[in-house]
């Protein structure tokens, strides 16, 4: 089955810094990703939608120069968390279709941030 | 994204009964995925759901998708621990494929 890797799993960062989640696909290309955040015993909020080669779209009420988001080739997208302040911690999870697959969306691991 | 109502929100059960899960929209859906989420790991997709009135079936799972494609719910026969975690539903927006999770129903099963 299609994999998707993300890294790294978890990260402990002081305020103010920036960090980085790597999310990639294995074994197959993925023209459309999608990052998510998910605080604990809460459902899974959509963040933003990442298409190859071009920008992301972004939802309501995410700041798109706060969490930059990169999608250089057909198996990675970047997360970078600018700034980072400890409200931003939460688990990070992408997901990813396959190109020209069907609707169902392979996820990622998952990304602990805990910002200090 | 439009919202879609999952309940209930946990649901404890013994070992060996029944287990239902359901999601409402106000608004019509073009198909509906399930997902599981175990404690500490990622969601895994179950299954998709798009035609009116769908019944599938994987060995004790059972998703149903309403005759007016509104609603949906995931039934599971004779719980096992193995089956403890959250379910989700998912709705997709129109043709532009922008995913929406319910808030999920956690399962606890008690052996």
């Amino acid at each position: 089955g299609a994999v998707v890797s993300q890294h790294p799993s978890w990260v402990i960062c002081k305020s103010g810094t920036s960090v980085k989640i790597e999310c990639r696909s294995l074994d197959f290309q993925a023209t459309t990703m999608f990052w998510y955040r998910q605080f604990p015993k809460q459902s899974l909020m959509l963040m933003a939608t990442s298409n190859e080669g071009s920008k992301a779209t972004y939802e309501q009420g995410v700041e798109k120069d706060k969490f930059l988001i990169n999608h250089a080739s057909l198996t990675l997208s970047t997360l970078t968390v600018t700034s980072a302040h400890p409200e931003d911690s939460s688990f990070y999870i992408c997901s990813a279709r396959v190109s020209g697959g069907a609707d169902e969306q392979f996820f990622g691991p998952g990304t602990r941030l805990t910002v200090l | 994204g439009q919202q879609v109502m999952q309940i209930p929100q946990y649901q404890h059960v013994q070992e060996g009964e029944d287990f239902t899960t359901y999601c409402n929209s106000s608004t019509t859906l073009s198909n509906i995925q399930w997902y599981k989420q175990r404690p500490g790991g990622h969601p895994v997709f179950l299954i998709q759901l798009v035609k009116s009135g769908e019944v599938k079936k994987q060995k004790r799972l059972t998703f149903q998708f309403g005759e007016a494609k509104k609603n949906s719910s995931l039934h599971i026969t004779a719980t096992q621990t193995t089956d403890v975690g959250t379910y989700f539903c998912l709705r997709l927006s129109g043709g532009s494929y922008i995913p929406t999770f319910g808030r999920g129903t956690s399962l606890i099963v008690h052996p």
